[in-house]
């Protein structure tokens, strides 16, 4: 079944830096990619998704990019704030097949003063 | 309000006990996923129905079952419970998964084993 490697588990950037996470799956059938952010004690929230006929995607401050090769993907947050301070998820599912959405373990971003 | 609600949104029992977790997907959407979040620990992907019927499997427990009922609201049953089940209990609602839409999480069911 399909794996989602995820790094690092913990990243600590200075305000207005920019953020980078970044994401491996296993099964080169997946073609569906979203990211979540998950503030503390709440739910997880799609951010941006990315699908596999495409290679980058961006909303604002967030980029998502995507090499079907080496089946990796990563997320780019630019000029980061204090609201960005969050755990991120990636995820890969297979649109069509079981659609099951497998989550990596999570990036916990603090944004430093 | 992402519009997916679960109940109880805490739970409190012993080992050995048996509970159910509810969730009721958004309006329109008919597939729905269930993840355990343990702390500091992703979202680990337990099962998934779709109009009613188990369309994928991950790394549910033999003591854990699930159903979706023809309103699509969806249980899942945590049975002989052990202190290692203490979790937060996700349920995520998608309209059609073969387009890959956005899944939309309930807050949560945080089960307390003692």
């Amino acid at each position: 079944g399909e794996n989602v490697e995820q790094h690092p588990s913990t990243l600590s950037v200075q305000e207005g830096d920019s953020a980078v996470i970044k994401c491996t799956y296993s099964d080169s059938a997946s073609n569906y990619f979203p990211w979540y952010k998950q503030e503390l004690g709440k739910r997880p929230q799609l951010i941006i998704d990315i699908r596999s006929n495409v290679g980058e995607k961006k909303d604002q401050r967030i980029a998502v990019t995507l090499n079907k090769t080496a089946k990796h993907f990563s997320l780019h947050i630019t000029e980061t704030q204090p609201e960005d301070s969050a755990v991120y998820f990636c995820a890969a599912s297979e649109m069509n097949r079981d659609d099951k959405i497998i989550f990596g373990k999570g990036t916990r971003l603090h944004i430093l003063p | 309000d992402s519009g997916v609600t679960q109940t109880p949104k805490h739970l409190i029992t012993a080992t050995g006990q048996r509970v159910t977790l509810r969730c009721s997907p958004r309006s329109g959407d008919l597939s729905v996923y269930w993840y355990q979040q343990s702390l500091d620990q992703g979202l680990q992907f337990l099962i998934q129905y779709y109009n009613g019927e188990e369309r994928a499997k991950g790394n549910i427990l033999e003591r854990f079952s699930a159903q979706q009922f023809p309103d699509l609201h969806s249980e899942l049953n945590l049975s002989s419970l052990e202190l290692g089940d203490s979790a937060l209990y996700f349920c995520a609602s998608t309209k059609d998964p073969r387009v890959g839409t956005e899944a939309f999480f309930g807050q949560g069911t945080r089960l307390t084993v003692v």
